[in-house]
């Protein structure tokens, strides 16, 4: 079936550096989605994406957060610069239509800021 | 605020035996929420294991049952007889119905399965 692709599954930068996660979601999918979890907490919802613009976006989406899928490939977190507590796995998903439909989720990447 | 609670963080039973897993919800501000069972499976990805959009109504899927129970405010997952296929984590979560919203997640329950 159709799949969300993350890669790689692990990344390891050094805190102050910028990072760029990405995603490639499902080829028809309208919206895309990211969702961050720290080790042993609930995954928590980041930011949602359609149409080229930031939908809704919670309180953890902090300034140094941006989010863009240009030219319709690669769905993209950026993170500049990169702290301690950005350390957890980011799980990215995406869904066609909005309405009652739950989003497909990739795999996560699991960011390390050392 | 929006929640979901998962009681049991994990969950050892044996194959054959029955299963519950409990979820409440808080939906203060959503009127009313979808809600959803998302299960990982040791090794993969997190995938939707079945949703329910209307309140007194059943999900099922691959054996689990879940009913949306809006005066109790649960949505707990059930399956009569378990396999050790089953071992995996399994997250209870809500969203707004209109289109698009976030998903607010439980904090995930871990299923064992002893043969």
């Amino acid at each position: 079936g159709p799949k969300v692709l993350q890669i790689p599954s692990h990344q390891i930068i050094d805190m102050g550096q910028m990072v760029t996660l990405n995603c490639d979601p499902v080829s028809n999918h309208l919206y895309f989605y990211w969702y961050k979890q720290i080790l042993g907490q609930q995954m928590e919802f980041l930011v949602n994406f359609y149409n080229g613009k930031v939908m809704e976006k919670s309180k953890l989406f902090k300034d140094q957060f941006s989010v863009e899928r240009p030219d319709g490939s690669y769905f993209t977190l950026k993170i500049q610069p990169t702290a301690l507590e950005d350390s957890a796995v980011y799980f990215c998903a995406s869904s066609f239509t909005a309405f009652n439909q739950a989003p497909l989720f990739g795999e996560g990447t699991r960011l390390s800021v050392l | 605020g929006d929640s979901v609670t998962q009681t049991e963080g994990q969950v050892t039973v044996s194959e054959s035996k029955s299963l519950i897993i409990n979820c409440t919800y808080s939906a203060t501000s959503i009127g009313y929420p979808n809600l959803f069972w998302y299960v990982r499976y040791p090794g993969e990805g997190l995938q939707l294991l079945l949703k329910v959009i209307t309140a007194g109504q059943k999900g099922s899927s691959r054996g689990f049952e879940a009913t949306y129970n809006k005066e109790a405010t649960s949505f707990h997952l059930q399956k009569a007889s378990v396999q050790e296929s089953d071992s995996a984590v399994y997250y209870c979560a809500l969203s707004e119905s209109q289109g698009g919203r976030a998903l607010i997640f439980g904090t995930g329950t871990t299923v064992s399965v002893s043969p």
